[in-house]
């Protein structure tokens, strides 16, 4: 069975543009979390999709956006890019329902210039 | 305070010996606990994942939750050069929907 899956894998944008990452989950798989990775920080979450629906977010500021679409593939939207937006953004699939037994795709590293 | 809290170490241990890696936490709404590697310019990959309190064995892995004390651990057995990774403890509550918890991880080193 294949592994969870986000694209691109590095980005280098530079301040105030925009950019989108995208997650393709692990098959049969209905939930998609966001995470932000930084050396200070640690990893964060940033908000959670399941069937279509934001269930849960984080504090992160209203730049940060998500949507999940039918199969269950995820995109999150990063607007008006920051220096310190620069990071590994995860994304982790999950059955949903009550478990938490969250896969991690390999991360997009992005860079702001 | 945070909600995980984890010495960030570095660990460095010889191969062969047994490493012991402990978390503690403050939500008492955590049920889930969780045990992720991520070696470096990787994605986490899971380890151990547990219910409540209690233990769990997978191979040369243990993971141990105490609820009373809210303390999570991770014994890795037989340590190899190859478990040299970053460790990362989380927490989950029962209607978080997808939102883990992290602590800041460990660095260990096993050397040859």
């Amino acid at each position: 069975k294949a592994g969870v899956t986000q694209t691109p894998r590095y980005l280098i944008k530079t301040r105030g543009q925009q950019v989108t990452l995208s997650c393709s989950p692990i098959s049969g798989h209905r939930s998609v979390s966001w995470y932000q990775q930084t050396p200070g920080q640690g990893l964060q979450f940033l908000f959670e999709y399941f069937s279509e629906t934001q269930r849960n977010k984080g504090n992160f500021p209203g730049r940060f956006s998500g949507r999940q679409f039918s199969n269950s593939r995820s995109e999150m939207n990063v607007s008006t890019l920051e220096l310190g937006d620069s990071a590994l953004y995860l994304c982790a699939s999950s059955l949903g329902g009550d478990t938490n037994e969250q896969f991690f795709g390999p991360g997009t590293r992005l860079t702001v210039l | 305070q945070k909600e995980v809290e984890q010495d960030p170490g570095p660990l460095s241990v010889p191969e062969g010996a047994i490493v012991s890696l402990n978390c503690t936490y403050s939500n008492s709404a955590f049920q889930y606990f969780m045990w992720y590697r991520q070696y470096s310019r990787k994605g986490p990959e899971l380890l151990m994942y547990t219910y409540s309190s209690g233990n769990k064995e997978d191979g040369r892995f243990t993971a141990q939750v105490d609820k009373s004390s809210k303390y999570i651990s991770l014994f890795i057995r037989d340590s190899q050069p190859s478990d040299s990774a970053t460790y990362l403890c989380a927490g989950a509550g029962g209607t978080s929907y997808g939102k883990l918890t992290f602590g800041q991880g460990t660095i260990l080193t096993v050397h040859p």
